[in-house]
């Protein structure tokens, strides 16, 4: 059982491209998120998606778009990347039913913007 | 003033210590608390979670709420070099999925 997949791992661009982040889970959760975690910032929720098709913005959304087609993946998009978008990316998943059920996270993708 | 403060540390002990990692919150609408454990270079991963307040123990871990004080604590027992990590507290309001995290407490345990 994988659970949360994050692709790539390490990824570094120059200013101005664009890449997308991969987020894969295999426990048929409906919630998603993306955070980003930057020293002493914590993490920062970037955009959610509650379901297929839906996507929902968080904290820190200017700058990335998100799309959600299938209910097993999540996207994260940077159209035109910044040295401000340098950070540590984070997906996690969490199953609907109920109140206490926890976030589950991917092991990040290390994004370095020149 | 953010809604969850937590100290960032380095907190470091010797082994076989007793850790107290804390988290002050503003808002009272809080109901559920989670402490996360993050290695270095891996995603956070849930240790204990409880709703409302009370203890909760599972093992060398043992996490306290206070909602009168909205003051919540995790202590971990006989610490091991293998729990120096990054603590983070996270909680939510009753009928939130996003919950609100604290910045995290570094904990470093030395031999």
């Amino acid at each position: 059982n994988a659970g949360v997949t994050q692709t790539p791992k390490f990824r570094v661009l120059k200013t101005g491209q664009s890449m997308t982040l991969l987020c894969a889970q295999d426990m048929n959760h409906e919630y998603m998120y993306w955070y980003r975690q930057d020293p002493g910032m914590g993490l920062r929720l970037i955009h959610y998606s509650v379901g297929e098709g839906t996507t929902a913005k968080g904290e820190v959304p200017d700058g990335y778009n998100v799309s959600r087609l299938k209910k097993q993946n999540f996207l994260l998009g940077l159209e035109s990347a910044a040295p401000s978008q340098t950070s540590v990316y984070f997906c996690a998943s969490r199953d609907q039913t109920g109140m206490n059920q926890p976030q589950h996270f991917g092991d990040g993708t290390r994004l370095s913007i020149l | 003033q953010k809604e969850v403060e937590q100290d960032p540390g380095p907190l470091s002990v010797p082994e076989g210590a007793i850790v107290s990692l804390n988290c002050t919150y503003s808002n009272s609408a809080f109901q559920y608390f989670m402490w996360y454990r993050q290695y270095s270079r891996k995603g956070p991963e849930l240790l204990m979670y409880t709703y409302s307040s009370g203890n909760k123990e599972d093992g060398r871990f043992t996490a306290q709420v206070d909602k009168s004080s909205k003051y919540i604590s995790l202590f971990i027992r006989d610490s091991q070099p293998s729990d120096s990590a990054t603590y983070l507290c996270a909680m939510t309001q009753g009928g939130s999925y996003i919950p609100t995290f604290g910045r995290g407490t570094s904990l470093i345990v030395h031999p």
